[in-house]
């Protein structure tokens, strides 16, 4: 079965500063990957989705861009944060165009 | 284009009552529909899906959903209420006649009350 990973739980960040927040998948290959943003517990916002090694495709213009260096690995980065980057950060998998796993997910809040 | 919409913010229930979770949606060809549930600080969870075949999905958690095509509806239902199902739901909706993403609903946040 397939397994998703995602770190840092938690993270505490100064407006300005960098971002990575990475995603591995186990128990997959060449699954579709995608990032989501929820705010406020709320609505699911799509940043960014992945069919392949090195294909990005993104849904919100933004100052966040995210990467696929490997099948498994999904990471999703920021140059500089801002305040409205808040908010809880989920990873999932879709092995087919079907249901998609979500990972537990990162909680980042930006000071 | 394909859309999904929950139009309760919040339900409410009672333990041991039914209840319903209302989900609406427009795909333009035959829709694959999902329902997932959120607890507080974690990731979403799958609980079933309708591709196709019986209109009635049974899924996790003692959770079932009926596909009414009339009505464009996909309404999550539960016979018997937990205090312990109290959490965000989400309906989500896919064109099958492609490969166009899964679209969320706005969530529906269910309060169970002892």
């Amino acid at each position: 079965s397939q397994t998703i990973h995602q770190w840092p739980a938690t993270l505490v960040q100064p407006v300005g500063s960098p971002l990575s927040l990475e995603c591995t998948v186990e128990g997959t290959s060449n699954p579709n990957l995608y990032w989501y943003r929820q705010a406020a517990g709320r609505g699911l916002q799509l940043l960014f989705y992945s069919v392949g090694i090195g294909q990005i495709s993104s849904e919100v213009p933004q100052n966040l861009s995210a990467s696929r260096p490997q099948d498994r690995q999904f990471i999703l980065s920021s140059k500089k944060l801002l305040l409205s980057d808040s908010g809880f950060y989920l990873c999932a998998l879709e092995p087919e165009w079907d249901e998609q796993f979500f990972g537990p997910g990162t909680r980042l809040t930006v000071l | 284009a394909q859309s999904v919409a929950q139009p309760e913010d919040q339900v409410n229930v009672a333990e041991g009552n039914p209840l319903t979770v209302k989900c609406t949606y427009s795909v333009s060809g035959n829709p694959y529909l999902f329902w997932y549930v959120q607890y507080p600080n974690r990731g979403l969870q799958f609980l079933l899906k309708y591709i196709t075949g019986d209109n009635l999905v049974k899924g996790s958690y003692g959770f079932e959903a009926e596909f009414n095509k009339s009505q464009t509806s996909f309404h999550l239902k539960k016979p018997s209420a937990l205090v312990s199902d109290s959490a965000l739901y989400f309906c989500a909706v896919r064109d099958g006649e492609g490969t166009d993403k899964l679209i969320f609903g706005t969530g529906t946040r269910l309060q169970v009350f002892p």
